[in-house]
């Protein structure tokens, strides 16, 4: 079936990159998702990839997407300690014609100073 | 990892009934508990934050006596989508807490007829 896999920590010092890893397995998945969770809140989207896009950036937060080995992966450049938070990968799977969002566990980020 | 566990899993009911969806943590305390709802082909959206024993804090644009949610235990949150409409038909998500991190149910694809 549907699957997501991520590691579970990552630990970088304030000033580095960051770069969180996911691999899926539904090679027809048409979206990509990164959401943020701060400790005690929701859910908060990131950013989302396309599927026919091989990379998308937004200020801080770069997306790769490798289609073909079905690997996506979050870059946070100049990393601070307010970035430090849960980081979960999602695609969009399959569910007839309406599609349901697939999770990982998460990657938790712990920014040192 | 931690267990969630969201069931049902699918409902098909009909217009003007309600449907209560469980989310329970099988292995762990969930003090906070979010449900979430996905639009076709769109991100997921935080619908609502519970903590066990209060009250649920309703995001902006939720109806909170259309959404009735739940958390009288720590281990258990319900949410019952009353007098449903065919508009409600969705994709709901439960999140479970007990601290930092955040586990998913497996979804509830609700389909009102």
């Amino acid at each position: 079936g549907e699957d997501v896999e991520q590691s579970l920590f990552l630990s970088v010092r304030e000033g580095d990159s960051s770069v969180i890893n996911c691999t899926y397995t539904d090679s027809s998945s048409t979206y990509l998702y990164w959401y943020k969770q701060e400790p005690g809140a929701g859910l908060q989207l990131l950013t989302y990839i396309f599927s026919n896009m091989d990379m998308k950036q937004d200020q801080r937060l770069t997306v790769l997407l490798n289609k073909k080995d079905k690997h996506l992966s979050l870059r946070i450049a100049d990393t601070q300690t307010g970035d430090s938070a849960i980081y979960f990968c999602a695609e969009l799977g399959h569910g007839g014609s309406q599609g349901n969002l697939i999770f990982g566990k998460g990657t938790k980020l712990s920014v040192k100073p | 990892g931690a267990v969630v566990s969201q069931h049902p899993s699918r409902v098909i009911c009909k217009s003007g009934t309600s449907v209560k969806i469980e989310c329970r943590s099988l292995d762990f305390q969930a003090t906070t508990m979010f449900w979430y709802r996905q639009f076709p082909k769109q991100s997921l959206m935080l619908m609502a934050t519970s903590n066990e024993g209060s009250k649920a804090t309703y995001e902006q644009g939720v109806e909170k006596d259309k959404f009735l949610i739940n958390h009288a235990s720590l281990t258990l949150s319900t949410l019952t989508v009353t007098s449903a409409h065919p508009e409600d038909s969705s994709f709901y998500i439960c999140s479970a807490s007990g601290g930092a991190e955040a586990f998913f149910g497996q979804g509830t694809r609700l389909t009102v007829v």
